[in-house]
């Protein structure tokens, strides 16, 4: 049964500080790896998803990186700003069967 | 541009009583899914549908239906609720499944309350 663990489960950091978030799961027969962005009180927006073929992904100061032999993606937010606060969670859809299993997320705070 | 529409954001219900929760999806999406969010447990899936008229279940379906007759619309009926289904509940959109590597567009979520 494929397993998402997301660690740590919060982070705090000052402003202008680059960050790593990690994710790690159990079974490598993947399709993808997509990561979240989830607002207090709001859904998720999808902020990238990486194709079991590819090793990374960009989009302005996020880039996430894939290496699915060893069960692990990170996402590294670059120059982190008090809007980046949020909680982020990694997805991976499963080939096995196609659906979405997710980690419990980490907890982002950038203090100004 | 509505994205995936949810209501109601809030609904405060007493043990027993039946109720639907509505989302809708204006983007022509095939397929759609619905999701529980709990502390501690993050978000798993309940039942999802890959088109109009097909519909399956998740790894949490009992306790909840779902019919899909239009390509827009995939509601969720708790059919007598129970306290242990007080969560937040999310509906998400994609134009095909999710394992063609199409992202998910979510709804703001349901926050369901069981007394």
């Amino acid at each position: 049964k494929q397993e998402v663990t997301q660690i740590p489960a919060a982070l705090s950091v000052p402003e202008g500080e680059n960050l790593v978030l990690n994710c790690s799961f159990t079974d490598s027969a993947i399709y993808n790896l997509q990561w979240f962005r989830q607002d207090p009180g709001k859904g998720l927006t999808s902020l990238l998803l990486i194709q079991s073929s590819q090793r990374e992904q960009t989009s302005g100061r996020l880039n996430a990186s894939l290496d699915k032999s060893s069960g692990r993606s990170t996402l590294y937010i670059a120059a982190s700003q008090p809007g980046d606060s949020a909680t982020y969670l990694c997805a991976v859809a499963s080939s096995n069967t196609g659906k979405l299993i997710f980690g419990q997320g980490t907890t982002l705070q950038v203090k100004p | 541009n509505a994205g995936v529409t949810q209501t109601p954001k809030f609904q405060v219900l007493k043990t027993g009583q039946s109720m639907t929760l509505q989302c809708a999806q204006d983007m022509n999406h095939e397929y759609m899914s619905w999701y529980r969010q709990d502390p501690g447990m993050g978000l798993r899936l309940i039942h999802y549908s890959v088109g109009a008229g097909i519909t399956d279940q998740g790894e949490v379906p009992n306790g909840y239906n779902v019919s899909r007759s239009t390509t827009e619309d995939f509601p969720l009926r708790l059919l007598s609720a129970a306290p242990s289904q007080t969560s937040v509940y999310f509906c998400a959109s994609s134009r095909v499944a999710s394992g063609v590597g199409q992202p998910q567009h979510f709804g703001d979520g349901t926050r369901l309350s069981i007394l």
